[in-house]
């Protein structure tokens, strides 16, 4: 299982793009790179998932270089609501019920 | 996707009792997973529910303290057992599909 390193926390404003680029370094063949999204009080909801170049999605935008040992989220004008804290995992994505291993995330805050 | 629900959404527990948390999920799934998120903290998974045979817990959970029922293939509950205030946390039901993972609402237990 594949190791992630995101930072701690960002803060942004309305209206902007915010990127969270997430470091895998350990990243195997088969692993995908998916993002969650977790507001207070709530479970995770899936993001966006990819496995290498760009995916892209009515929420967010994922790239990935060839290497994929890092991966970009990226959220187009964040508006207050996307005040959350934003997990990056790697894992196999045939079969699942696989054990995931969850950091701690990135605790975005967007201000007014 | 999966629609899950959980029960119930938040309790307060004296020292050395129990409580048991259901999760209900709307498609039949071979596993169902359970967490728990510490104030702060990431998620940690606690065990992995396969209808039919017993929970598999992960290192630091054991059966006595955290029993798990998989009565069929949409149910499933937690008991936390003789409860301190260490317990105190949301604890998270999941399951998985299509190479992602989806999550109950959460149960916030506060032990005092």
């Amino acid at each position: 299982l594949a190791k992630t390193t995101q930072p701690i926390s960002m803060d942004s404003y309305e209206g902007q793009e915010v990127n969270i680029t997430c470091s895998h370094n350990n990243i195997a063949t088969n692993d995908y790179i998916t993002w969650y999204q977790q507001f207070p009080s709530q479970g995770p909801r899936f993001i966006i998932q990819g496995y290498k170049t760009k995916v892209t999605n009515e929420v967010a935008s994922l790239f990935i270089p060839a290497d994929r040992k890092s991966s970009t989220l990226s959220l187009p004008r964040v508006s207050l609501s996307d005040t959350a804290v934003y997990y990056c995992l790697v894992g196999g994505h045939a079969g699942n019920n696989r054990k995931l291993i969850w950091g701690l995330g990135t605790s975005l805050a967007v201000n007014p | 996707s999966a629609v899950i629900s959980q029960k119930p959404s938040r309790d307060i527990c004296q020292r050395g009792t129990s409580l048991t948390i259901q999760c209900q999920v709307d498609s039949q799934v071979t596993m169902m997973f359970w967490y728990r998120q510490q104030p702060g903290q990431s998620l940690t998974l606690i065990a992995t529910a396969n209808q039919g045979s017993e929970a598999t817990y992960e290192s630091g959970f054991v059966i006595d303290k955290f029993p798990i029922s998989r009565p069929n293939l949409t149910f499933s509950t937690l008991t936390v057992s003789n409860m301190s205030p260490e317990d105190s946390s949301i604890y998270l039901c999941s399951v998985q599909g299509q190479g992602r993972e989806y999550f109950g609402p959460g149960t916030r237990l506060t032990v005092l």
